[in-house]
């Protein structure tokens, strides 16, 4: 079973903050924090990762609760290009543990 | 960065037939590279794990002899779905991390095949 929890579906206005919200209570320790996203009929496509600090690159930003606990993904600037799957993975860097869950789906409205 | 290309991107066969999935790692290499499997409607499923120069991990429920792996390079990984039947139509995803990059490396995923089997 996937570590992680988020809500099935979500709506973002174009050109508005997506904030995209994962639980990740049970995640150990040594377990980074991975998003990912899908676009139909692609494979999932690597958006960005952290174990405790505050990320950013070109793509989002990633902030990670102190005690861990829960994530959330921003991005900054929704485009319609931005509708899809976004899938929050807990990995030890194995991929044993790489479990996707049901992700949420995000809906960048016009 | 990363490039994972996969072959074929669509593929159409008869039942009973065999097909080969293709995966390399562009500008990388990878002693280990992960096959998924996606139905419709559903998130990504781990089906194995494919170990360079060694045998194939496989998640419980897929069967072996019906997913035959070889990672015969630290860039190539195949995928052959033996005697395909219909049931084994769906999307099949493969992913590989840079062995060799420091740090925590993320996987990449290749665009997936399409696989329908008639």
């Amino acid at each position: 079973d996937a570590k992680t929890t988020q809500p099935p579906s979500m709506d973002c206005a174009e050109g508005r903050a997506a904030n995209l919200p994962c639980n990740h209570s049970t995640i150990s320790g040594n377990e980074y924090v991975y998003w990912y996203r899908q676009i139909h009929s692609q494979g999932p496509q690597y958006i960005i990762h952290g174990l405790k600090n505050n990320e950013t690159n070109e793509m989002a930003s990633l902030i990670i609760t102190e005690d861990r606990k829960s994530s959330t993904l921003i991005l900054p600037h929704a485009t319609l290009r931005d509708t899809a799957v976004y899938y929050c993975i807990g990995d030890d860097n194995y991929g044993q543990n790489f479990v996707f869950g049901p992700g949420t789906r995000l809906s960048v409205l016009p | 960065g990363a490039v994972v290309s996969q072959h074929p991107s669509w593929v159409i066969c008869k039942s009973g037939t065999s097909v080969k999935i293709e995966c390399r790692s562009l500008d990388f290499q990878a002693t280990t590279m992960f096959w998924y499997r996606q139905f419709p409607k559903q998130s990504l499923m781990l089906m194995a794990t494919s170990n360079e120069g060694s045998k194939a991990t496989y998640e419980q429920g897929v069967e072996k002899d019906k997913f035959l792996i070889n990672h015969a390079s630290l860039t190539l990984s195949t995928l052959t779905v033996t005697s395909a039947h219909p049931e084994d139509s769906s999307f099949y995803i493969c992913s590989a991390r840079d062995s060799g990059g420091a740090g925590h490396q993320p996987q990449h995923f290749g665009d997936g095949t399409r696989l329908s089997i008639l």
